[in-house]
């Protein structure tokens, strides 16, 4: 079984500012990762993810995440954070599997509050 | 790309009534979709996995016979909340897994379902 640590459960960082949100997993098995981001009354929608090749992996709207398999990490970052990039963001993974049933863990969320 | 809608996007009911969600991968086919619940500043929950052609699996402490999934096709899985009741009421998100090119391996979710049961 996987399990998801996302030990920020809330995050206020100041207009312009970097942010990293933090996110380990463990799993005896490889995994895919997933960064999820939702807004208020909205369903998930895919920031970025990795599933195999290059560990940094980029999103169109400036955010970042490194898979770092000796550290189980896989956090996300972003250089100058917006007001707009207020919302609650979700770590996931699932099992490397060529099967269309592997289920996603998350993790229990964290919740980034951009101050003006 | 790899859009997921749910119709309809809230709903409100009386109780003992039954309410039916739909979810659909519009530009990809996904053999497999999921149903999640999840209340209110929260993760979500898992409630069932649906393949299409066959029976939902539904996860522990799930009643099968009160949320009832149908995927009959590879772009559409419903969602039949029978005899809803108030504890019913919640946010019901699906997702639809992509099985080749670039949605491959990825759940994309649908924008969500508001239940109020009165």
């Amino acid at each position: 079984a996987q399990s998801v640590t996302q030990l920020d459960s809330q995050v206020p960082v100041f207009e312009e500012a970097p942010v990293e949100l933090r996110c380990n997993y463990s799993s005896s098995v490889s995994v895919y990762l997933f960064w999820y981001v939702q807004y208020p009354n909205q369903g998930l929608q895919l920031l970025l993810k990795y599933l195999s090749g290059s560990t940094l992996v980029e999103s169109i709207n400036g955010f970042e995440a490194e898979f770092n398999k000796s550290q189980t990490s896989f956090h996300l970052r972003k250089p100058s954070v917006h007001i707009s990039d207020t919302a609650e963001y979700f770590c996931a993974v699932s099992r490397l599997s060529n099967f269309g049933n592997e289920k996603l863990t998350f993790g229990t969320g964290t919740r980034l509050t951009i101050i003006p | 790309g790899a859009v997921v809608s749910q119709h309809p996007s809230w709903v409100i009911c009386k109780s003992g009534t039954s309410v039916k969600i739909e979810c659909r991968s519009l530009d990809f086919q996904a053999t497999t979709m999921f149903w999640y619940r999840q209340f209110p500043k929260q993760s979500l929950m898992l409630m069932a996995t649906s393949n299409e052609g066959s029976k939902a699996t539904y996860e522990q402490g799930v009643e099968k016979d009160k949320f009832l999934i149908n995927h009959a096709s590879l772009t559409l899985s419903t969602l039949t909340v029978t005899s809803a009741h108030p504890e019913d009421s919640s946010f019901y998100i699906c997702s639809a897994r992509g099985v080749a090119g670039a949605v491959r391996y990825t759940q994309y979710f649908g924008p969500g379902t508001r239940l109020t049961v009165l």
